[in-house]
């Protein structure tokens, strides 16, 4: 079965202690990325992948970081979190007509 | 660079109204991908349909209801007889060759 699995589902943390949420898919699709959702906002892309060790800014990408070091996995890393970063975090494995998301994690920076 | 505008923030209709979302988008990619996504209360993104640029012919499936328009750029939803379920967020979300847009969103609210 075609699956993104992002990890975790929930997580409130406190500022500048540094976190990482997990992105795996299942698909092989060399297209990855990730996006924030904030009210009002839609959903906005931090990151992407095109593949493995490519990767590139999106539309948001201060205060964030990602590596590819397999195709499988694309890890989204707040090394220093802010309360701003207080949001709906999506990943997503893209290959033209099918694109697949995560769960979502809602995280909480106090 | 591509967009995707969904004009309407929010709606609201009484159960069994007929209620249209509308998407309009911008690409300069001949081949490309539009979608729609419902996003419930739950926060999961709920895939609807998806269709590809060369491709207008529009889609029903039960209540719902697709009309692809090249000539306007728009990817417009139908949902027939409206339920209290179909309260949510929709997007709808452009894939070209360089990067899947979403739109702001519509917020719809299905009272009893």
């Amino acid at each position: 079965e075609a699956q993104v699995t992002q990890n975790p589902r929930y997580l409130i943390t406190v500022t500048g202690k540094k976190l990482t949420v997990t992105c795996s898919q299942n698909m092989n699709h060399e297209y990855m990325s990730w996006y924030r959702q904030d009210p009002g906002l839609g959903l906005r892309q931090i990151y992407y992948s095109m593949n493995v060790e490519v990767t590139d800014k999106g539309d948001v990408p201060e205060g964030y970081k990602v590596s590819r070091k397999e195709k499988r996995n694309f890890p989204l890393i707040l090394e220093s979190p802010s309360p701003n970063q207080t949001s709906l975090y999506f990943c997503a494995s893209i290959r033209g007509s099918e694109a697949f998301f995560g769960q979502g994690t809602r995280l909480t920076v106090v | 660079a591509q967009k995707v505008t969904q004009a309407q923030t929010e709606i609201s209709v009484v159960e069994k109204e007929d209620v249209t979302l509308d998407c309009v988008y911008e690409t300069r990619d001949t081949t490309y991908y539009l979608f729609w996504y419902k996003q419930p209360p739950s926060g999961e993104l709920v895939f609807l349909i998806r269709r590809n640029s060369f491709d207008e012919q529009n889609e029903i499936s039960g209540r719902y209801s697709w009309n692809f328009q090249k000539s306007t750029s728009s990817f417009n939803f139908t949902i027939t007889a409206s339920q209290v379920v179909d309260s949510a967020v929709y997007f709808c979300a452009l894939n070209g060759y360089s990067t899947l847009t979403f739109g702001k969103g519509t917020m719809l609210l299905v009272s009893p």
